[in-house]
């Protein structure tokens, strides 16, 4: 069976540092990826997907970035984080079929930016 | 891009039947429709899908007219543990494979005793 891992559960960070969020997905081959995130009480912003190996498509301009250095793994980063990062962030992935719709997420990570 | 439009919030009570309805009035031919459910602090879960007329699994129900322009989820004799944010999708279909998955506001459904 699928399963999709995300860490850590919960992170404090400065404003001005670095971050760097992973998931990983485990019992497929060449899922779709995803980040999104969601501020308190709204809905869900897509962030990045990635329907392949460096291809990842970027929906929000911010500073922070993604990567997929393997097929199962999706990274997403940032160099300095700003107050307005703070939120819920989840990471989800699908099978790679333009009809499929069904998304499984992770547990995702609370983001504080202190 | 099909964008979708649904109502903010919904109050029912426990053993309703609760009807959530969707507009997605720029829907493509291929697109096919999706429920997710989600909980507080938790990610979205995936309820159900349809292309077109009725689907029905051993949560919801999902009925779609022939134009397809609007779509309703059905939830049979609601408890208090269906309160939740409920998000209707509509495809969008990306280029390469798979869909880009756009979730908009949702619908808060709050169901009491």
């Amino acid at each position: 069976s699928q399963t999709i891992h995300q860490w850590p559960a919960t992170l404090v960070q400065p404003v001005g540092s670095p971050l760097s969020l992973e998931c990983t997905v485990e019992g497929t081959s060449n899922p779709n990826l995803y980040w999104y995130r969601q501020a308190a009480g709204r809905g869900l912003q897509l962030l990045f997907y990635s329907i392949g190996i460096d291809q990842i498509s970027s929906e929000v301009p911010q500073n922070l970035s993604a990567s997929r250095p393997q097929d199962r793994q999706f990274i997403l980063s940032s160099k300095k984080l700003l107050l307005s990062d703070s939120g819920f962030y989840l990471c989800a992935w699908s099978m790679p079929d333009r009809r499929n719709t069904e998304a499984f997420f992770g547990q995702g990570t609370r983001l504080t930016v202190v | 891009l099909a964008k979708t439009t649904q109502p903010i919030s919904m109050d029912s009570y426990e053993g309703q039947e609760v009807n959530i309805t969707c507009s997605h009035n720029n829907i493509a031919t291929n697109d096919y429709i999706t429920w997710y459910q989600q909980f507080p602090s938790q990610g979205p879960r995936f309820i159900i899908q349809g292309y077109k007329t009725k689907v029905t699994n051993e949560v919801a129900s999902l009925f779609i007219p022939a134009d397809r322009k609007s779509s309703t989820l059905s939830l049979p004799r609601v408890s208090l543990s269906d309160t939740a944010v409920y998000y209707c999708l509509v495809g969008d279909m990306v280029t390469g494979g798979g869909n880009k998955l756009t979730f908009g506001t949702g619908t808060q459904l709050k169901v009491e005793l």
